[in-house]
């Protein structure tokens, strides 16, 4: 089976950085993906790992330790545009992603 | 580009009802997906088309049936609906390689009284 664990809520304040974590087990990997939903809209890509280290864009970056079957996602300099859910999402190599059950990011002025 | 369209975005269906929520994408992308998300439930596959003309079940295929009409077009049909099929249905589509970056449909509310 496949499991993803990613906290349910971080709440931070505009302009501030903060880190949401995903933890997995999976038979197979080949990469983990982030996904961003705003409420009432549809999950956008946001970034992907297939190797360890960072990837950078813009104010979002993501990182990946396949050793430690763990990622992250880190935004800075928060926006309230930035109140959304996102998910981590597992590539096992069978054509489909395996989704987290999603943390909701509250950004409070 | 319209992306990935599906259709009807709200439908309201009574127990035992049949409908059929279509999906199409004009990226020219060879996979295609039918995921269902529920509160606190993230979104779960229920079936999936790796490439034209082949369809397999995801991790809640029950009660859904699917359809890979040709590559663009990809249908979910609720044969006799259930009160727990009850969600909003997001369709996606992908190249299918690389970093298999999903792209979704708007979603489908459904409700089933």
């Amino acid at each position: 089976g496949q499991s993803l664990e990613q906290p349910s809520e971080v709440t931070a304040v505009e302009g501030a950085i903060v880190q949401i974590n995903c933890t997995y087990q999976t038979s197979g990997f080949y990469g983990l993906s982030w996904y961003q939903q705003h409420d009432g809209g549809a999950p956008t890509f946001l970034s992907y790992n297939g190797l360890d280290g960072l990837e950078e864009t813009g104010r979002f970056s993501s990182f990946l330790s396949r050793s430690d079957s763990y990622g992250y996602l880190l935004l800075q300099e928060l926006q309230m545009k930035d109140s959304a859910s996102y998910f981590c999402a597992v590539d096992s190599g069978y054509s489909t992603l395996t989704f987290g059950k999603g943390t909701m990011l509250l950004v409070s002025p | 580009n319209a992306g990935v369209t599906q259709t009807p975005k709200f439908q309201v269906l009574k127990t035992g009802q049949s409908m059929t929520l279509q999906c199409a994408q004009d990226m020219n992308h060879n996979s295609m997906y039918w995921y269902r998300q529920d509160p606190g439930m993230g979104l779960r596959l229920i079936y999936y088309s790796a490439s034209e003309g082949t369809t397999d079940k995801g991790e809640v295929p029950n009660g859904y049936n699917v359809s890979r009409l040709n590559k663009r077009e990809f249908s979910l049909r609720l044969e006799s609906a259930a009160p727990s099929q009850t969600s909003v249905y997001f369709c996606a589509s992908s190249a299918g390689d690389g970093a298999n970056v999903l792209t979704f449909g708007a979603g489908s509310r459904l409700t089933v009284l």
